[in-house]
């Protein structure tokens, strides 16, 4: 089974939607990311989260909030989607304690129509 | 100036070909670094941590140059399946990842 997983893998949706995108993890990892990827722009962090009471905004965070449920659940909204929305999102994890690796989920594509 | 730059790519080579990336970082402070693959439409995979010393995986040999911020990969013996696109990537509170380039192996 996958270490990171996420849901949906395939989203569209209208503008103005509400839409939660969802990451579970079985690594026992304290960090959690969300990252979207567009073509030509690379990975950009929207939010991170280093234990469930500590949420952090990334470098994207506008119309986007988080919420850590337990240490292996970290969920993306979009409160009203829009099409600038439509990108490739993925949720990483990491141990930290001194140590960076990330690991990935395989992705979640959404299109805001 | 973006954190992490690499070049612009692609690179198109024959298998068996010996392919450099390069990459430079901006962040002095920076402490840690990896190159990542990934395949089209897929996950960002873990290829290898960079160390100062230099490390080598296999076909795979990974330099950190901390005077110049400049970090590089060779893969040597180039396989079909190396064709992805590889990230190289430095850690600060989160990670700063480059925009990658892709590389295509031939036969």
């Amino acid at each position: 089974d996958a270490d990171v997983t996420q849901t949906p893998r395939n989203r569209i949706t209208k503008t103005g939607k509400r839409i939660m995108l969802e990451c579970s993890q079985t690594k026992g990892h304290d960090r959690m990311y969300w990252y979207r990827q567009d073509p030509g722009l690379g990975l950009r962090l929207i939010y991170y989260s280093f234990d469930v009471k500590d949420i952090n905004k990334g470098e994207i965070s506008d119309g986007y909030s988080v919420s850590r449920q337990a240490q292996a659940k970290f969920s993306l909204s979009l409160e009203s989607a829009i099409p600038n929305q439509t990108a490739l999102y993925f949720c990483a994890t990491s141990a930290g304690k001194g140590t960076y690796e990330q690991y990935f989920g395989p992705g979640t594509r959404l299109t805001v129509t | 100036r973006k954190e992490v730059e690499q070049d612009p790519g692609p690179f198109n080579v024959p298998e068996g070909a010996t392919v450099a990336f390069n990459c430079t970082y901006s962040n002095s402070a920076s402490q840690s670094f990896f190159w990542y693959r990934q395949d089209c439409r897929k996950e960002p995979k873990l290829l290898m941590s960079v160390y100062s010393s230099g490390n080598e995986d296999g076909r795979f040999t990974a330099q950190l140059n901390r005077a110049s911020q400049y970090i590089s990969l060779l893969i040597r013996d180039s396989k079909l399946s190396d064709s992805a696109t590889y990230l190289c990537v430095v850690a600060g509170y989160a990670l700063n990842f480059g925009k990658g380039t892709s590389l295509l192996v031939t036969p």
